[in-house]
């Protein structure tokens, strides 16, 4: 079974508005971690934020936050006031273990890609 | 912030010859490195942990004979790809998981474009 589902192969979004990108993750440990990286055209993965399973507050960092949905297992990423340079690839990713604060692997979903209208 | 950087970034090389793809941490000492493996359009698989000083751990499916990975130094891990076939081009990325506050990181590589013809 999937560990990590992103529904949405593709979205689009006006500039200066928000957009949510969903993902659901499944995993019987307790303790992990969810991630989401954006990947641009070049290739290279860029880190935007983290939420850990024991982590009491939504993560935010900047125009990003996550709306951790622990009962429903879901992580969707949240952009406000989407920007041009925000059209890119964006992936989930769960690590289990540790409050997802361990050296392990990373598990990722198949990403969701984000056009951004000008 | 922490850098990992690839090299080559880009490779064409004819069926049947080997390649070495190098994934080095540019500022902090990585026990730990991660490759991955991504096709067009989809996600990153991960291929295999490598941990310095001891064997690679592979996934399943992975061919360990195939894809060669050593971590010789705390900042430099290698993936050898022998005898390269058209089916193993693909985008090959690197990781490795730097420390930052309260969870580990994990810092990718640029990537490799591996092309076999």
């Amino acid at each position: 079974a999937q560990k990590i589902t992103q529904t949405q192969p593709g979205m689009f979004v006006q500039e200066k508005e928000a957009v949510t990108l969903d993902c659901t993750y499944d995993t019987s440990d307790p303790s992990y971690g969810l991630f989401w990286y954006k990947q641009p055209s070049s290739g290279e993965m860029i880190f935007l934020i983290y939420q850990g399973s024991y982590d009491q507050q939504n993560a935010t960092e900047g125009r990003y936050s996550l709306n951790f949905q622990k009962a429903r297992k879901s992580a969707n990423l949240v952009i406000s006031a989407s920007q041009l340079g925000d059209s890119a690839m964006y992936f989930c990713a769960m690590r289990e273990g540790w409050n997802g604060g361990s050296q392990g692997n990373l598990i990722f979903g198949k990403g969701t890609k984000l056009s951004v209208k000008p | 912030g922490a850098v990992v950087s690839q090299h080559p970034s880009r490779v064409i090389c004819k069926s049947g010859t080997s390649v070495k793809i190098e994934c080095r941490s540019l500022d902090f000492q990585a026990t730990t490195m991660f490759w991955y493996r991504q096709f067009p359009k989809q996600s990153l698989m991960l291929m295999a942990t490598s941990n310095e000083g001891s064997k690679a751990t592979y996934e399943q499916g992975v061919e360990k004979d195939k894809f060669l990975i050593n971590h010789a130094s705390l900042t430099l891990s290698t993936l050898t790809v022998t005898s390269a076939h058209p089916e193993d081009s693909s985008f090959y990325i690197c990781s490795a998981s730097f420390p930052a506050g309260k969870v580990y990181e994990q810092y990718f590589g640029p990537g490799t474009r591996l092309t076999v013809t």
